[in-house]
């Protein structure tokens, strides 16, 4: 039974470049998330889908960020362009969507933007 | 803004002893679900418990339980017989809104077990 997968797992970029973060979730589970993980401000909601729709996007930080479900099975993060005050740990979740589902997170992405 | 304090940030226990890690939380709801997550130095987010706020009878899954005082808002978790395995991160999480599937999390405690 796979769990959510990330890609890459690292990704080291320099400023003004494109980053894009891939989430594939668990099989069967309808809502989606985006948090970003840093020592100062610890996990941050960015984003989340349900069936494919975004349904909260308030927590993105700025324009430069958006994020895209085409499908039921992939997701993907942008940053564009990036910045230093970017890098942080990316984890996308997965969940079926009810008031009791957990959270299944993937390993997350770790991005530097140097 | 609904918000989830961990008040420890870092906590150390003895191995086979005992530790409880503190989380206060607030919202407006009756019906919701309280969450632990431990984060291991692999990084990877793993469920530990859940507490349904409507239950009174606090949950348990092996050698971790929860202390749910829902007057308070009070959600800790207690380890039992705690093992060098359990050193990592442990995040509390509530619902961003009461009955919303969107988490918000504490800052975390780091445990550290010692032999």
């Amino acid at each position: 039974d796979a769990g959510v997968i990330q890609s890459p797992r690292h990704e080291v970029t320099e400023m003004g470049q494109e980053v894009t973060l891939r989430c594939k979730p668990i099989s069967g589970h309808n809502s989606l998330f985006w948090y970003r993980q840093t020592m100062m401000r610890g996990l941050e909601l960015l984003i989340y889908f349900n069936n494919n729709v975004p349904i909260d996007d308030s927590g993105m930080p700025e324009d430069r960020f958006s994020a895209k479900m085409p499908n039921a099975s992939f997701s993907t993060l942008k940053i564009q362009p990036s910045e230093p005050r970017d890098s942080a740990v990316y984890f996308c979740a997965s969940s079926f969507g009810q008031l009791n589902s957990p959270l299944h997170f993937g390993n997350g992405t770790r991005l530097t933007v140097t | 803004a609904q918000t989830v304090t961990q008040s420890q940030p870092e906590m150390s226990v003895q191995e086979a002893e005992t530790v409880t890690l503190s989380c206060t939380y607030d919202t407006s709801e009756s019906d919701y679900y309280l969450f632990w997550y431990k984060q291991p130095p692999s990084r990877q987010m793993i469920l530990v418990i859940r507490q349904e706020a409507y239950k009174q009878q606090n949950a348990t899954e092996n050698r971790f339980s929860v202390n749910f005082q829902k007057a308070a808002k009070s959600f800790s978790l207690k380890i039992s017989d705690s093992q060098l395995g359990d050193a990592a991160m442990y995040f509390c999480a509530s619902p961003l809104q009461g009955g919303s599937e969107k988490l918000v999390f504490g800052k975390g405690t780091k445990l550290t077990v010692n032999p």
